[in-house]
């Protein structure tokens, strides 16, 4: 398995506070993802990454924000954060293929109280 | 837009029976399929891709078919057993879509002893 890890693991924070999650990956994979996954709606883009310091918007991306300086890591910043925000949020990233697999993070729970 | 779809949304079934999840998409240019599993509180493994160019891909237990043309797959687990409990999505890759993909909301699926 890729070897993908996502910082915190679980958060809780208030309303208006910003919130950086950190996704890490040791597989020099070029692609990188941020999704979040919520009941009824299942999993959503947020972002996305194609390379150092390309990045582009998903389907939901009003009210985060995201960089990636290193091909390892790609963070995903909740700039004021909300109630609306409270989700699990997932990184994944591929190989430099489209026909390769997707790896998935094991998750960060965020709540906003 | 592709919409990926899979109903039911959860199922239970016999331990020893073989389980059949069906998801449609909407979209036939697309680069892959894949089929995850996801654990309460996990991020998704993947279990199977099937490229847009074959028919069906095996590991194991399960076998996945992809009928592209009628925007069609299924996966088949054989003499399902309780670990197989879990929710199952698929999702398609998008074509020029920097390795995008496309979700359906998962089959939760518990088998019962």
């Amino acid at each position: 398995d890729a070897g993908i890890t996502q910082s915190p693991r679980h958060k809780v924070t208030e309303t208006g506070t910003p919130v950086t999650l950190r996704c890490h990956q040791t597989e020099n994979h070029r692609y990188m993802y941020w999704y979040r996954q919520d009941p009824g709606h299942g999993l959503r883009l947020i972002h996305y990454s194609y390379g150092v310091k390309d990045t582009d918007k998903g389907e939901v991306s009003d009210g985060y924000s995201v960089s990636r300086s290193k091909t390892e890591d790609f963070l995903l910043t909740l700039e004021s954060a909300t109630s609306s925000q409270t989700s699990v949020y997932f990184c994944a990233s591929i190989q430099g293929s489209s026909t390769g697999e997707l790896f998935f993070g094991e998750g960060s729970r965020l709540t906003v109280l | 837009k592709q919409e990926v779809t899979q109903i039911p949304a959860a199922l239970s079934v016999p331990e020893g029976e073989n389980l059949v999840l069906n998801c449609s998409f909407t979209d036939s240019a697309i680069y892959n399929l894949q089929w995850f599993r996801q654990d309460p509180g996990k991020g998704l493994t993947s279990l199977l891709l099937i490229q847009s160019s074959q028919r069906e891909q095996t590991s194991g237990r399960l076998n996945a078919s992809l009928d592209k043309s009628s925007g069609r797959s299924t996966l088949y687990i054989a003499a399902s057993q309780p670990g197989d409990s879990a929710t199952y999505l698929c999702a398609v890759t998008l074509l020029g879509g920097n390795n995008r993909l496309a979700f359906g909301k998962g089959n939760q699926v518990v088998v019962i002893p």
